[in-house]
């Protein structure tokens, strides 16, 4: 069992440019989750999915973000026109019920 | 919505002596609390958790006890070891439904000191 799978590790991007960032559950996982991790904020929640259908975006800023997740292997989070203050560790978990397991990250920096 | 309040945010203790975090949450919907383990450079691991149908467990140096009147939760490590060091994150969610979204508390910095 690989585990979660988070492509790319590490990515910079430039301010107003766009990142994808992508998440492989742990196979036969029915839940993947977004979480987004600074020094400043901690950890907050962004987006999740269940059986590939949008549960609860709340925490997703209502511009820029976006996430899908097509098909049950993968999922990616989108952040168009990326500022500065998106620089963070970005986190997928995927969960079979109640423990979630985390994924690398994506360390997303944008200058 | 759901609020987590962890404390102390920094914790030094002597090897081999027991480090104590606490939690404290809002929402009494809440009914699932698990504690991760996050090493520099590494993602959130899944070191314990507990739901609210018991007060107390125990996985070897890992007690965690539950107080549901109260609202607050504390992870207990004994006999700590320089590979305890480390952040520690508390969470709280309203499993009822099997998935929900995890609310962290801040995290504590725990060193163990020879």
């Amino acid at each position: 069992n690989a585990g979660v799978i988070q492509t790319p590790r590490h990515k910079v991007t430039g301010k107003g440019q766009e990142a994808t960032l992508w998440c492989e559950p742990i196979s036969g996982h029915s839940a993947v989750f977004w979480y987004r991790q600074t020094i400043v904020q901690g950890l907050e929640f962004l987006t999740y999915f269940r059986n590939q259908a949008p549960i609860d975006d709340s925490g997703m800023p209502k511009e820029r973000f976006s996430a899908q997740m097509p098909n049950q292997s993968h999922s990616t989070l989108k952040i168009q026109s990326t500022q500065p203050q998106d620089s963070a560790v970005y986190l997928c978990a995927s969960s079979l019920g109640g423990e979630q397991y985390f994924g690398p990250g994506t360390r997303l920096t944008v200058l | 919505g759901e609020q987590v309040e962890q404390l102390p945010s920094i914790l030094r203790v002597q090897e081999g002596s027991s480090a104590s975090i606490n939690c404290s949450y809002e929402d009494s919907a809440s009914n699932y609390f698990p504690w991760y383990k996050q090493e520099p450079g590494e993602n959130p691991k899944l070191i314990i958790d507990i739901r609210s149908n018991m007060e107390r467990k125990q996985i070897q140096e890992l007690i965690v006890l539950l107080d549901k009147k109260a609202k607050r939760f504390s992870l207990h490590i004994t006999d700590t070891q320089p590979g305890d060091s480390a952040m520690y994150f508390c969470a709280a969610s309203d499993a009822s439904s099997s998935f929900s979204k995890l609310v962290f508390g801040q995290g504590t910095s725990l060193s163990v000191v020879p």
